[in-house]
């Protein structure tokens, strides 16, 4: 049962333009969601969290946005860079049950962006 | 501040053979986990420790996996003996709280 779906395994943007990456899950009880990047032969690093108390977090080109009702969440990157290509992985966990390290993780999605 | 430290990055060993993954964390994680990522699959949950203790190994296949964290500091994880279908990427994360630090992996196949 995967409780966290990247359904597109790749996208592939131009440099400047939007990338949207989307997520859903299944587990109501999800209350915290992440988003990794993963460049070749690294291991995963965290990009931008939230909490379901919010439905938006921004940091700099990167936006998350949370649907509770969806339950769907997206990463927006504005402007997209050619840096930005990498595996980007979307996580879930139940922080109020104490697991908050137990992240379920998505199948990821591969982002390539085109100079 | 130096991140999460894996070795070996990478092994290839025969069936039937052992083999051993050693993790140190970021120097004041309480918690370390130990994840291994399938190709084309992300990360699952192999053991979680808070310090020593292990309180979340549900996901461990615990006839040929063993892992262990003494001092609560550095933890390796062992495979014996290994099978055919454990090829694959072991990853060592810590954490204080919220975000989990990743090391580079330590990619594992077996022929």
């Amino acid at each position: 049962d995967q409780q966290v779906k990247q359904n597109s395994p790749s996208l592939s943007v131009q440099e400047g333009r939007i990338s949207i990456l989307n997520c859903d899950y299944t587990n109501s009880m999800f209350d915290y969601f992440l988003w990794y990047k993963k460049y070749p032969a690294e291991g995963p690093t965290f990009l931008i969290s939230i909490s379901s108390i919010k439905d938006k977090n921004e940091d700099g080109r990167f936006t998350v946005f949370l649907n509770k009702s969806a339950k769907h969440l997206s990463l927006h990157i504005v402007p997209s860079q050619p840096g930005d290509s990498a595996v980007y992985f979307c996580a879930a966990s139940r922080r109020s049950s104490g697991n908050t390290g137990k992240l379920i993780f998505g199948q990821g999605t591969t982002l390539q962006v085109k100079p | 501040e130096a991140g999460v430290v894996q070795s070996p990055r990478y092994k290839i060993i025969e069936k039937k053979q052992p083999v051993a993954f050693w993790c140190n964390p970021i120097s004041g994680h309480n918690t370390l986990y130990w994840y291994l990522q399938n190709l084309g699959q992300g990360p699952e949950l192999l053991i979680r420790y808070e310090n020593e203790e292990a309180v979340d190994d549900s996901q461990l296949p615990k006839d040929r996996f063993s892992a262990e964290r003494l001092k609560g500091v550095d933890s390796t994880l062992k495979i014996q003996p290994a099978e055919l279908g454990d090829s694959a990427v072991y990853l060592c994360a810590s954490s204080t709280t919220g975000e989990l630090f990743f090391g580079e992996g330590s990619r594992l196949t077996v022929l």
